[in-house]
């Protein structure tokens, strides 16, 4: 069954530094997300993007984050300068149609210090 | 077993019996709703989803149920497993995959032997 890879798993940064993570969506779905979970809380989207644009955003969603398709398989999600609240498991996710039936990726845990 | 998601976030069944989890949504506008399971260290996967239009719908070994007019989802579960232990996070969502969906807090389903 296709699935939606994100990596690294687990990333540890200091404070004020740039991190970028990474997916790889599944490869005919044409809609990508980015979702975050601070531990013991709820799931909170973040940004939704499609053709090569952003089409919805959340207020969490601010102008220390972007998110960027390189290339025809990978979506990434950076933050400039992390803050110690950004820390937080993070979840790609990808669907074919502008629907919610989307799959979700396994999630990189950050880690701010 | 019953549960409340948002007011009692764990819910212990033995095995075999039958689960209910209970979620109270917030937005009246909301068209689109879904069940998410969540296991340790992996992102939130697909269960059953519900249009707006509908209340109830089943899928194999779970059933969802909607009441609109008091803003209540519920997710029932047959003859529970062990493998059914897991988070579960009720989502809405409305006017289409862009807009981000609304997860709730989640409730812990705990299977006893």
């Amino acid at each position: 069954e296709p699935e939606v890879t994100q990596t690294p798993s687990h990333q540890v940064t200091q404070m004020g530094q740039e991190v970028i993570l990474r997916c790889v969506p599944i490869s005919n779905h044409l809609y990508f997300y980015w979702y975050r979970q601070i531990l013991g809380q709820k799931v909170e989207f973040l940004v939704s993007f499609y053709n090569n644009e952003i089409s919805e955003k959340s207020e969490i969603f601010d102008d220390q984050f972007s998110v960027e398709r390189p290339d025809g398989s990978n979506f990434t999600l950076k933050i400039r300068s992390t803050k110690l609240e950004d820390s937080a498991m993070y979840f790609c996710a990808s669907s074919r149609d502008q629907t919610y039936g989307y799959t979700f990726g396994s999630g990189t845990r950050l880690t701010v210090v | 077993g019953e549960s409340v998601g948002l007011h009692l976030p764990t819910l212990s069944v033995q095995e075999g019996d039958n689960s209910i989890i209970n979620c109270a949504y917030s937005n009246s506008a909301s068209d689109y709703f879904i069940w998410y399971k969540q296991e340790s260290g992996k992102g939130p996967q697909f269960i059953i989803d519900i249009r707006s239009n509908m209340d109830k719908r089943q899928g194999q070994r779970v059933t969802v149920l909607l009441n609109k007019t008091v803003k209540h989802l519920s997710l029932q579960i047959a003859a529970t497993q062990p493998g059914d232990s897991a988070v579960y996070f009720c989502a809405e969502g409305f006017g289409g995959g862009a807009d981000g969906l609304t997860f709730g807090k989640g409730t812990h389903l705990i299977i006893q032997p």
